[in-house]
């Protein structure tokens, strides 16, 4: 069965650092991928998705996210953490048969420091 | 366009009563989808509609149903319910096939069993 991990369920970094945050799936065809953030009390947001063709995907909120099937990961990058950033994102997969579902990682909550 | 509306968004109710939750999809999406969030399993998926018709089911019970009506407004259902059903339930409507396309979410209804 698919699943993804994403490692660290707490990430702390310090405002203008660097945001790395890791996604791992198992799968072996290439499935679309897709990272969402969750802020206090709210649903989800779709932050970028990966479906086909260039594997650096570009976000919103200056995030981006590179699928590198070699290493079956999906890393969410982002080179300057605002404090606007601080919320729980979500790392998911789908498989291309259409099964009509997402398979979603355990989250990391993002804390960033003044 | 107004997003995804979820009522009610709390919820208190005691083990063994039953409890409906209601979602309407943002207009001209006809996929809802369900999921079940809670801080030791997570995001897990429960089950899928497109035009009134159930695609996908979760690993759920049978206690766990839903439906979607013509104008793609969708319900859940829980019977008999548990301590353990207590969660944020998330809706999420697609324009399209969820697998790949973006899913748009609610802010969830927090159901709380006592």
């Amino acid at each position: 069965a698919q699943s993804v991990t994403q490692l660290g369920s707490h990430v702390s970094v310090s405002e203008g650092a660097l945001v790395l945050l890791r996604c791992n799936y198992s799968s072996s065809v290439p499935p679309y991928l897709f990272w969402y953030v969750q802020y206090p009390n709210q649903g989800l947001q779709l932050l970028l998705k990966y479906t086909t063709g260039a594997t650096l995907v570009k976000g919103i909120n200056g995030f981006e996210a590179e699928f590198k099937k070699s290493e079956t990961s999906f890393h969410l990058t982002k080179p300057s953490a605002h404090m606007s950033d601080a919320a729980e994102y979500f790392c998911a997969v789908s498989e291309v048969d259409s099964s009509y579902k997402l398979i979603f990682g355990s989250g990391t909550r993002l804390l960033v420091r003044p | 366009k107004a997003g995804v509306t979820q009522t009610p968004r709390y919820l208190i109710k005691t083990r063994g009563q039953q409890v409906t939750l209601s979602c309407s999809p943002i207009s001209g999406h006809r996929s809802v989808s369900w999921y079940q969030q809670t801080p030791g399993q997570g995001l897990q998926f429960l089950f899928e509609y497109f035009s009134e018709t159930q695609r996908n089911k979760g690993n759920f019970p049978g206690r766990f149903s839903g439906r979607q009506f013509s104008n793609s407004r969708s319900e859940m259902n829980v019977s008999t319910l548990e301590l353990g059903d207590s969660a944020l339930y998330l809706c999420a409507s697609s324009p399209g096939v969820p697998s790949y396309n973006e899913q748009f979410f609610g802010p969830g209804t927090r159901l709380t069993v006592l």
